[in-house]
């Protein structure tokens, strides 16, 4: 069963406008969230993250929204540039509070942004 | 910065050999990590480790050991390679947190 859920494989963008990426959840318990950006033939990379005591976090263009209640998060840029064309993974950790980080990622969403 | 070494960028394999995908992190990291990643099916979770000598099965651990002889390194075995043993591969490391760092993925092509 999956746990953390991305259900659009795709998204297409024009320059300057908004993206939206968002990501739902089945486990109450994750309580740390994080988005990764991959461009292909390389590994992911680390962009934003979210602890479940928070609502939101923004850092430059990109702020990550957590709603609880929902068990959905998503991440906006503002605002899109064609270099931000990459699969995006949303992951979340289940180690509950641990120390130790064990993260589980959803399926990706493919973003092109067209200048 | 982190940095997690991958020894191969691209693998082409036969049918039954034995594979090693190797795996260097240079920032005392506990946490190692294998994942693999399929078109559709994201990255699932093969192996950790949180110390040395020590392994934990992910999601998807059949047709796979790995090896942790030292901190820093930590290694993907394919016992006998199959061809839906296809994949990138890619390995991570983080400290205690949830931070990963990820190398830049090994491409294994089975024959």
């Amino acid at each position: 069963d999956q746990q953390v859920k991305q259900n659009s494989p795709s998204l297409s963008v024009q320059e300057g406008r908004i993206s939206i990426l968002n990501c739902d959840y089945t486990n109450s318990m994750f309580d740390y969230f994080l988005w990764y950006k991959k461009y292909p033939a390389e590994g992911p990379t680390f962009l934003i993250s979210i602890s479940s005591i928070k609502d939101k976090n923004e850092d430059g263009r990109f702020t990550v929204f957590l709603n609880k209640s929902a068990k959905h998060l998503s991440l906006h840029i503002v605002p899109s540039q064609p270099g931000d064309s990459a699969v995006y993974f949303c992951a979340a950790n289940r180690n509950y509070g641990g120390s130790q980080g064990n993260l589980i990622f959803g399926k990706g969403t493919k973003l092109s942004v067209k200048p | 910065d982190v940095k997690v070494t991958q020894s191969s960028r691209y693998l082409v394999k036969r049918t039954g050999e034995k594979v090693f995908l190797e795996c260097v992190q240079d920032m005392d990291h506990e946490n190692m990590f294998w994942y693999r990643q399929d078109p559709g099916l994201g990255l699932r979770l093969i192996y950790f480790s949180y110390d040395v000598k020590m392994k934990e099965k992910g999601d998807i651990p059949e047709g796979y050991s790995v090896s942790r002889e030292k901190k820093e390194r930590f290694s993907l075995i394919l016992e006998s390679a199959s061809t839906n043993q296809t994949s990138m591969y890619l390995c991570a490391s983080s400290p205690t947190g949830t931070g990963y760092t990820f190398g830049s993925g090994t491409r294994l092509t089975v024959v």
